[in-house]
């Protein structure tokens, strides 16, 4: 049963570069192996649910064109971690940021949430 | 990008009665595989997203079987057969057949 735990900053100020890791643990966690992609997600009052991007282990990754020139996502499989960095933030990247495991191949969906960081951007 | 379009914005429901939310896309999701790529799903208060429906119509695992997926095309719904005050929340759908997957506005279902 795998579960996703996000982790980071809930205060930036404008410019700053926003850095949340995302925990993955359960007994039969393989992040190397098997169909899954590992995203982003965010929740904002003004934009809804948003999804930012998500890492295949032996592909590209695929953002969001909205936020392509900014975002960048990671993955430490011995770690059993992932990481998304959002660069110079504004006030319009406060939201919820949820990390998802996304299944290929027979489900073509985010299968598993974390619960979500809240995140604000302020001066 | 494609534009998801759900229909009602909200839903007022009585338990045990059925209930039914619309969603659009402004582009078939059908693959070339014979499977549409949409998703349902529903947050709770104070929740993360949980996915309900894959492929326009089969169930996630641990889904009760009053959640029902159809559609084709561009054109897909969600049905629950009786509502429980468990199903209270927002119901989202998904698209995943061209990045960047979108979502859309969500259905507040109330008791």
């Amino acid at each position: 049963h795998v579960q996703l735990q996000e982790s980071g900053p809930g205060l930036l100020k404008p410019s700053q570069t926003l850095s949340l890791t995302c925990l993955v643990s359960g007994d039969s966690v393989n992040m190397k192996n098997g169909p899954y992609s590992w995203g982003w997600i965010r929740q904002s009052a003004a934009s809804g649910l948003e999804w930012i991007g998500h890492l295949y282990i032996r592909g590209s990754p695929e953002y969001n064109p909205a936020l392509r020139s900014r975002v960048t996502i990671s993955l430490d499989t011995s770690r059993r971690q992932f990481f998304l960095n959002l660069a110079s933030v504004t006030v319009a990247d406060t939201a919820t940021y949820f990390c998802a495991r996304y299944t290929d191949y027979d489900q073509e969906a985010f299968d598993v949430w974390g619960p979500g960081t809240d995140v604000i951007v302020s001066s | 990008d494609i534009v998801m379009t759900q229909s009602p914005l909200s839903l007022p429901v009585t338990p045990g009665e059925p209930a039914s939310i619309s969603c659009k896309s402004s582009e078939s999701l059908l693959s070339s595989n014979g499977f549409h790529y949409l998703a349902w799903y529903l947050q709770r208060p104070g929740q993360s997203p949980q996915l309900l429906i894959y492929l326009g119509f089969s169930r996630a695992s641990g889904v009760p079987d009053r959640f029902s997926g159809s559609g084709s095309g561009s054109d897909f719904t969600l049905k629950i057969s009786a509502v429980e005050a468990e199903d209270i929340g927002i119901y989202y759908c998904m698209q995943t057949r061209h990045t960047p997957f979108t979502l859309g506005q969500g259905t507040r279902l109330d008791i």
